[in-house]
């Protein structure tokens, strides 16, 4: 069935480091690729999302692009910020739409100033 | 624009006893979920449904009922409270869009959580 797998963490870096988190994906055809993003204490939002092999998806300054040849979906960004403070979940839904998303493990981003 | 609300926010068992968690969402999506939190475990699905009237089993549905009376509403029932199901669990909705192989499903759209401790 389908699966992603993600970098663990926890993840530690200070203000204005670079960030990348992995993520690869079992699916067949062609999924939809997310990231959602889980502040303390509030529920899961969306980052950013990608439909089609070679989009890339991004949202305040975060990017990821959807690699079909390595199936994989990793989130980047240049410098990051405290308040950027996270926990940080790759998600797929499959070919045709699925009542279901699949979701990684999550990672947690700590940044420090 | 509520979007997603559950209720209660908290709350506190002991084991044996019932409860029922709320969930409503005011967007007129078709899907809606029921997962739970747990560290080092990421989200697992326990519960959705694909309409009014329907549900079905996810992941990690013992000890768990459900039901979807209305569109708007989802409900998650614990007959009799274990202390494994001490929990954060996240109620989610999302739709269909799109037709054939074109469709995709929309983000989810998840409530704030709520936090179920059981002695």
């Amino acid at each position: 069935g389908d699966s992603v797998t993600q970098m663990e963490g926890p993840v530690t870096l200070s203000e204005e480091a670079c960030l990348t988190i992995n993520c690869t994906y079992t699916a067949t055809g062609y999924p939809s690729l997310f990231w959602y993003v889980q502040y303390p204490g509030e529920g899961l939002q969306l980052l950013l999302k990608a439909t089609k092999a070679d989009d890339k998806g991004s949202n305040k300054g975060f990017e990821a692009t959807y690699r079909k040849e390595t199936t994989s979906f990793h989130l980047e960004k240049g410098s990051v910020q405290v308040s950027d403070s996270a926990v940080y979940f790759c998600a797929l839904s499959g070919q045709g739409g699925s009542e279901k998303l699949v979701f990684g493990k999550g990672t947690k981003l700590t940044v420090n100033p | 624009n509520a979007g997603v609300t559950q209720t209660p926010k908290f709350r506190v068992l002991k084991t044996g006893q019932s409860m029922t968690l709320l969930c409503a969402q005011d967007m007129n999506h078709e899907y809606m979920y029921w997962y739970r939190q747990d560290p080092g475990m990421g989200l697992r699905l326990i519960h959705y449904s694909v309409g009014e009237g329907t549900t079905a089993k996810g992941e990690v549905p013992d000890g768990y009922n459900v039901s979807r009376l209305k569109k708007q509403n989802f409900l998650l029932g614990l007959e009799s409270a274990a202390p494994s199901q001490t929990s954060v669990y996240f109620c989610a909705s999302s739709y269909l869009a799109g037709t054939g192989l074109g469709k995709a499903n929309s983000p989810l759209h998840f409530g704030n959580g709520t936090r179920l401790t059981v002695t």
